[in-house]
């Protein structure tokens, strides 16, 4: 069975602390590619950040960066100097490489950014 | 830049009535999707298309059609709408992870009020 699941349903922080966001995945296939979307108040879903199953470096861009985990099917977002605007529903997807591209979703994680 | 547009972005349809959802994409590519989101069950997939012609079942397709006339163009169908079918629907295109194409794009959804 392939699934993904993120365990934490909201998560409230203090702006401009760090933050992690936890996802597990399940999947028989070796080579896979991870996702982290957003979805914002309005409710348009933006795409963060990638990690693909063979790579070893953990992926950033700007203040988004993973925590890949291969041995543990684990691939966990991390935020730093969080700011008001990054309040919003993430999602995680994994999309194996023999499912033709189809992505698996988490349920997501509600973050709330205080000020 | 890619773009993924839905139309209607709203809609009140009655029960028992045809609703045809439509999504057209500029990306130019293979792979087009229709999810919907209800609260509490994140993404789930209801049909999805490789290309002009084809369309492939998702893990929801009772009570849904799709139609790719083309490579821009990817439609869902609701032949007899129930109110079970009140929620908010997606569309995204995507193409071969492995091949360059970094992510899938959605559009902005539609809201569907089934009465």
């Amino acid at each position: 069975a392939q699934k993904v699941t993120q365990t934490q349903t909201s998560i409230s922080v203090m702006e401009k602390t760090t933050v992690t966001m936890d996802c597990v995945y399940e999947t028989q296939d070796s080579s896979y590619f991870l996702f982290w979307y957003k979805q914002t108040a309005s409710g348009e879903i933006v795409f963060l950040i990638r990690q693909d199953s063979y790579k070893k470096e953990n992926a950033t861009v700007g203040h988004y960066s993973l925590n890949f985990q291969k041995p543990k099917s684990s691939i966990g977002l991390i935020i730093t100097a969080t700011q008001i605007e990054d309040s919003a529903v993430y999602f995680c997807a994994m999309s194996p490489l023999d499912s033709n591209y189809q992505l698996i979703w988490g349920s997501g994680t509600k973050l709330i950014i205080k000020p | 830049e890619a773009a993924v547009t839905q139309s209607p972005r709203n809609k009140v349809a009655v029960t028992g009535g045809k609703v045809t959802l439509s999504c057209n994409q500029t990306n130019n590519h293979n792979n087009m999707y229709w999810y919907r989101q209800d609260t509490g069950h994140g993404l789930r997939l209801i049909h999805y298309s490789y290309g002009a012609g084809s369309t492939e079942k998702g893990d929801i397709p009772d009570g849904y059609k799709a139609s790719r006339p083309s490579q821009e163009n990817f439609s869902l169908i609701l032949e007899l709408a129930t109110p079970s079918q009140t929620s908010v629907y997606f569309c995204a295109s995507g193409d071969a992870f492995d091949r360059g194409n970094t992510e899938v794009f959605f559009g902005k959804g539609t809201r569907l009020t089934v009465v």
